[in-house]
């Protein structure tokens, strides 16, 4: 089965620019989606199709892939953006719809 | 404002069943394909199914773990979405969300989440 690789967890302090990585074999041709899931709520979509940024959804995230790597930058990381992030995508037929495994964000 | 709204969570005991349901608003739901994801206690997510939208003939598919236990459907007419969930097990305890997908965007929004808790 397809599998989507992250790091555990990215630690920084806040103002401090935050990268969390993504690495899958199909990410060379199909997009990436970025969910950022704070304690005891929901996901939120903060990037889809690997680089586009939902309305609402502060300027300083950001997002880009190249090869097997999707990458989530969050410039000027304030604490407020601690949580858990997780990518998203399929395998290259589009059947195996998987998430990463999640990375914990600390901004302190 | 969209919402989405599940119910009909609980305790269950192993091999039984439950269904879940979805209640949607502030959107045309039959236009959206609609997923399933889970979440076991302290852990991370999991996409459960998806089932399209009328256009595409309502289709559905599954995750390996739940194909043949779990079957997704939808009443357009009700804006609503249901989950049913057979000879459940103990790893099926989890939260369970419903997300709504829009041409290419899976998971645009998210239900507030239901526990699932399977055991004896």
């Amino acid at each position: 089965s397809y599998e989507l690789t992250q790091p555990p967890s990215v630690s920084v302090s806040p103002g401090q620019t935050a990268r969390i990585t993504c690495s899958g074999d199909a990410l060379p041709k199909k997009y990436a989606y970025w969910y950022q899931q704070k304690s005891g709520q929901a996901p939120v979509l903060v990037i889809y199709d690997d680089s586009k940024r939902p309305s609402g959804i502060p300027e300083r995230f950001s997002g880009s892939s190249s090869g097997t790597m999707a990458t989530l930058t969050i410039s000027g990381a304030q604490v407020e953006d601690e949580g858990d992030y997780y990518c998203y995508s399929t395998d290259s037929s589009g059947t195996d719809r998987v998430f990463g495994g999640g990375t914990k964000l600390t901004v302190l | 404002e969209v919402q989405l709204v599940e119910s009909g969570g609980g305790l269950v005991q192993p091999g039984g069943s439950l269904r879940l349901s979805c209640a949607a608003s502030g959107f045309t739901f039959s236009d959206h394909y609609m997923d399933w994801v889970r979440q076991a206690p302290g852990k991370g997510l999991e996409w459960v199914g998806r089932i399209r939208n009328k256009a595409n003939n309502h289709t559905t598919q599954y995750a390996a773990s739940v194909k043949g236990r779990f079957t997704i459907s939808r009443d357009d007419s009700k804006n609503s979405l249901y989950l049913q969930m057979n000879s459940l097990k103990t790893e099926d305890t989890a939260v369970y969300y419903c997300a709504r997908g829009v041409d290419t965007v899976p998971f645009d929004y998210w239900g507030q989440g239901i526990l699932v808790t399977v055991s004896s």
